[in-house]
């Protein structure tokens, strides 16, 4: 049961342009989103995160919306660089489950040139 | 701050023998995760500790699996009688429990390959 949900396992995206990476989740509890960014041989480094009470956070180049109505958050970035090449995975949490992270599967943003 | 550190970055073993992994937290971080990821997949929580106390194991850590944390401080996983089904990255991630940011910082796992 894949509670957290990344469909597209890949994007490509121009530099300068937007990449929007998306995500969907199932159970209605969760009330905590991060997006974590991953490269090769690396562990996941924490990107940005919302909570539910919220439907937008922006930090920089970067904007998470969640509309919960939907169950549905996304990942903008604007705008693309090069560096932003990498997987990126929707995370969810719920309150006083001690911050156990529930991660979709990823998707892979290559920013071209 | 020296980050999260796991050891060793790659383990090769054959099939029945036993690993041991570590994982050395941020310092000040008094919570400790581990989790793992396969391939094609997000990382799935295994367990988590607070200081030395294991709190909860995923029904995915079978008695094969064991975690210690002595003294709050460094900990292991250690896997027994492995078999092909537990090759995988083995991420660790600690956090310092204050107010409401889960950002756990992750280190750069421990890649398992079962022959």
């Amino acid at each position: 049961d894949q509670q957290v949900k990344q469909n597209s396992p890949s994007l490509s995206v121009q530099e300068g342009r937007i990449s929007i990476l998306n995500c969907d989740y199932t159970n209605s509890m969760f009330d905590y989103f991060l997006w974590y960014k991953k490269y090769p041989a690396e562990g996941p480094t924490f990107l940005i995160s919302i909570s539910s009470i919220k439907d937008k956070n922006e930090d920089g180049r970067f904007t998470v919306f969640l509309n919960k109505s939907a169950k549905h958050l996304s990942l903008h970035i604007v705008p693309s660089q090069p560096g932003d090449s990498a997987v990126y995975f929707c995370a969810a949490s719920l309150t006083g489950t001690a911050s156990k992270l529930t991660f979709g599967t990823g998707t892979r943003l290559q920013v071209t040139l | 701050d020296t980050g999260v550190s796991q050891d060793p970055r790659h383990k090769i073993t054959k099939r029945g023998q036993n690993v041991t992994f570590r994982c050395d937290p941020i310092s000040e971080h008094n919570r400790l995760y581990w989790y793992r990821q396969t391939l094609g997949q997000g990382p799935e929580f295994l367990t988590y500790f607070q200081n030395e106390a294991q709190l909860e194991k995923s029904r995915l850590l079978s008695d094969r699996f064991s975690a210690e944390r002595p003294k709050g401080s460094f900990s292991t996983l250690e896997i027994q009688r492995t078999e092909q089904g537990d090759s995988a990255m083995y991420l660790c991630a600690s956090r310092v429990v204050r107010g409401l940011n889960y950002g756990y910082t992750f280190g750069s796992g421990t890649r398992l390959t079962v022959v």
